[in-house]
């Protein structure tokens, strides 16, 4: 099963693009990279998924390069709210996502 | 559709008794789990069930732990008996399917605690 790292926490100001990368090096061919953010006292919530390339949503922006060994977040504009918890999986036909510790998202304002 | 839906929110019991979590999996998915998050631990898959058949049960922590669906609407996880470190959130989620590229749907949670 293909693990993730990604940054244990980060700051950024309210307006301001976030980026989070994340590393998968070991990811398999049928694997997908999904990210999840979690509020506390909240379940996670699915922001985004993708293959390989970039794939965009009303919320955010996921890059994924051609070797897929990492895939950046992208947040546009954040504001307090985004304040959260950012978890990036890798899972492939199986059940199996191995969930780490997340990214601590704190926006000032 | 309302989404996941779990009881208790919160439950607060004494070491050594029993407790049940429930768990309502949004309508038309066929795969559900439970997961349990504490700070030390993060987020650990215990059980997966598809097609009201558990799949995996290998993150079940011990036999004090079993969970069962008997139907596509409904789950439990037990706990008997409960000890102080299985404090913790546990989280149902669904999903459609268990392949890649779909997404699973979290309740808020169950927060347990043990004294």
């Amino acid at each position: 099963l293909a693990k993730t790292t990604q940054p244990i926490s980060m700051d950024s100001y309210e307006g301001q693009e976030v980026n989070i990368t994340c590393s998968h090096n070991n990811i398999a061919t049928n694997d997908y990279i999904t990210w999840y953010q979690q509020f506390p006292s909240q379940g996670p919530r699915f922001i985004i998924q993708g293959y390989k390339t970039k794939v965009t949503n009303e919320v955010a922006s996921l890059f994924i390069p051609a070797d897929r060994k990492s895939s950046t977040l992208s947040l546009p504009r954040v504001s307090l709210s985004d304040t959260a918890v950012y978890y990036c999986l890798v899972g492939g036909s199986n059940y199996q996502l191995i969930w780490g510790a997340g990214t601590k998202l704190i926006i000032k304002p | 559709d309302a989404g996941v839906i779990q009881s208790p929110r919160h439950e607060v019991t004494e070491m050594g008794q029993e407790v049940t979590l429930r768990c309502k999996p949004i309508s038309g998915h066929n795969s559900l789990f439970w997961y349990r998050q504490t700070m030390m631990r993060g987020l650990e898959l215990l059980i997966y069930f598809n097609n009201n058949v558990p799949i995996d049960d290998s993150g079940m922590p011990e036999d004090r732990f079993s969970a069962k669906m008997p139907n596509a609407s409904f789950s439990t996880l037990k706990i008997q008996p409960s000890e102080p470190r299985d404090s913790a959130v546990y989280f149902c989620a669904s999903r459609i399917k268990a392949g890649s590229g779909t997404e699973a749907f979290f309740g808020q949670g169950t927060r347990l605690t043990v004294v």
